[in-house]
Order: C-alpha cells, then sequence, then structure tokens
C-alpha cells in the first residue's frame, strides 16, 4: 500500500515543492511518479525513484529508497499545478498507485 | 509518432458486456508489456490488467474473473474484454505501455482514454 501526502499543496509559482510518498513495505527503489492534468492521462516523470523519464525537465527530481518517498520541484511552473501519483513496481503484479496529491495554486 | 488511441466505451446497463479497443501506432503491441488502467470519477489510478509480451495475463482482483485482455498481432490493437459490469467500473480505461527504460514496470505512453459508464 502506497500512502501520499500531503492529500493536497497550495504553493505559488517559483516555490519549492516538496511531494511524499510513503510504502507500506520495501520497495527497494522500484518507485515512479507520474503527473496527471485534468482531462489528459498521466504522464512519467520519475522511475526507479530518482531517474528522469526523457524530455522532463531538471526541476523535477525524485528521490527515497526502502519506503520513504520524495518527488521535488525546485521552482514551480505554471504548468506545474496538477495531481502527482507515485507508483510501486517492487512487487508486481498488480501494480499499484499511491492516491495522489493535488498541487494547487496558492 | 508512438501513440495509442481507445475505443469502445460508452453507456451500459449493470450485467452487460463491453469490449474496449486499444490501436497502436509507432510500435508493435505484441513486443511489448501493456497494460488497462482506470481512473473513476474524481479519483485516482488503478491498475485494471496486464498482458506480458508472451502472452501471459494478470488481473487485478476487483476484475478478475469478468474481464479479459488480449491482443491482435495483425492489428496492432490490445483488448479489454469486460463481463458482468457493475457500477463500480465506471470509469475513464486508459491502456498504456511499458517504459522500454527500465527493467521494473512503469508506463510511459498513454491513450487519452475512453469512458465506461455502468448505469440503469
Amino acid at each position: 500500500v502506497l500512502t501520499q501526502s500531503p492529500a493536497t499543496l497550495s504553493l505559488s509559482p517559483g516555490e519549492r515543492a516538496t511531494l511524499s510518498c510513503r510504502a507500506s513495505e520495501i520497495v527497494s527503489t522500484y518507485l515512479a511518479w507520474y503527473q496527471q492534468k485534468p482531462g489528459q492521462a498521466p504522464r512519467l516523470l520519475i522511475f526507479d525513484a530518482s531517474n528522469r523519464a526523457t524530455g522532463i525537465p531538471a526541476r523535477f527530481s525524485g528521490s527515497g529508497s526502502g519506503t520513504e518517498f520524495t518527488l521535488t520541484i525546485s521552482s514551480l511552473e505554471p504548468e506545474d499545478f496538477a495531481v502527482y501519483y507515485c507508483q510501486q513496481s517492487s512487487n508486481w503484479p498488480p501494480i499499484t498507485f499511491g492516491p495522489g496529491t493535488r498541487l494547487d495554486i496558492k | 509518432e508512438v501513440q495509442l488511441v481507445e475505443s469502445g466505451g460508452g453507456l451500459v446497463q449493470p450485467g452487460g458486456s463491453l469490449r474496449l479497443s486499444c490501436a497502436a501506432s509507432g510500435f508493435t503491441v505484441s513486443s511489448n508489456y501493456m497494460s488497462w488502467v482506470r481512473q473513476a470519477p474524481g479519483k485516482g489510478l488503478e491498475w485494471v490488467s496486464v498482458i506480458y509480451n508472451g502472452g501471459s495475463t494478470y488481473y487485478a482482483d476487483s476484475v478478475k474473473g469478468r474481464f479479459t485482455i488480449s491482443r491482435d498481432n495483425s492489428k496492432n490493437t490490445l483488448y479489454l474484454q469486460m463481463n458482468s459490469l457493475r457500477a463500480e467500473d465506471t470509469a475513464m480505461y486508459f491502456c498504456a505501455k511499458r517504459y522500454s527504460g527500465s527493467y521494473r514496470y512503469y508506463m510511459d505512453v498513454w491513450g487519452k482514454g475512453t469512458t465506461v459508464t455502468v448505469s440503469s
């Protein structure tokens, strides 16, 4: 089971965002982060905890291992306000997602 | 360009059936692991099913015995046959391709989704 915190994060453009994902059991570094905007499909941002997917800006970074993971957006751009999901790939199938963190404009 | 396009969604009564399609272009479905992921209105993402390149299939417990994933290699298309549909199956259904840049299972190419509504 994956849990994400906070459920909602309200920040302003230019600020730093820190999103957390916690796994109920050790998943090593087998964790991804996705971004989803309203009416769109999810987009893969980070895989294997800390690797940016193709075309993802450097302001997105991931860290963590074991059960605690963090997605950091160093300086928020207007297009970054979205919902973010973590997904574990340690014991699959099944593939499991966290409940998401909504990043709102303050 | 690598692309996935879902179709086949619609309104169906409880207990009914529906078959979703996911047409791929720019890559070969049969050479990849392919999944269906759904999202109920206003809710998070839920993985539904996967088919491996070798043909093995797996399902979420919530759909096991009711849904069947398959593919047609000649049409380069993925399918999801959904039977005994329930109100709780109402969702946007996405098909997604496994990311080839890792040994683990992540999804980097997604379709835009097709909406399934189960209601009388």
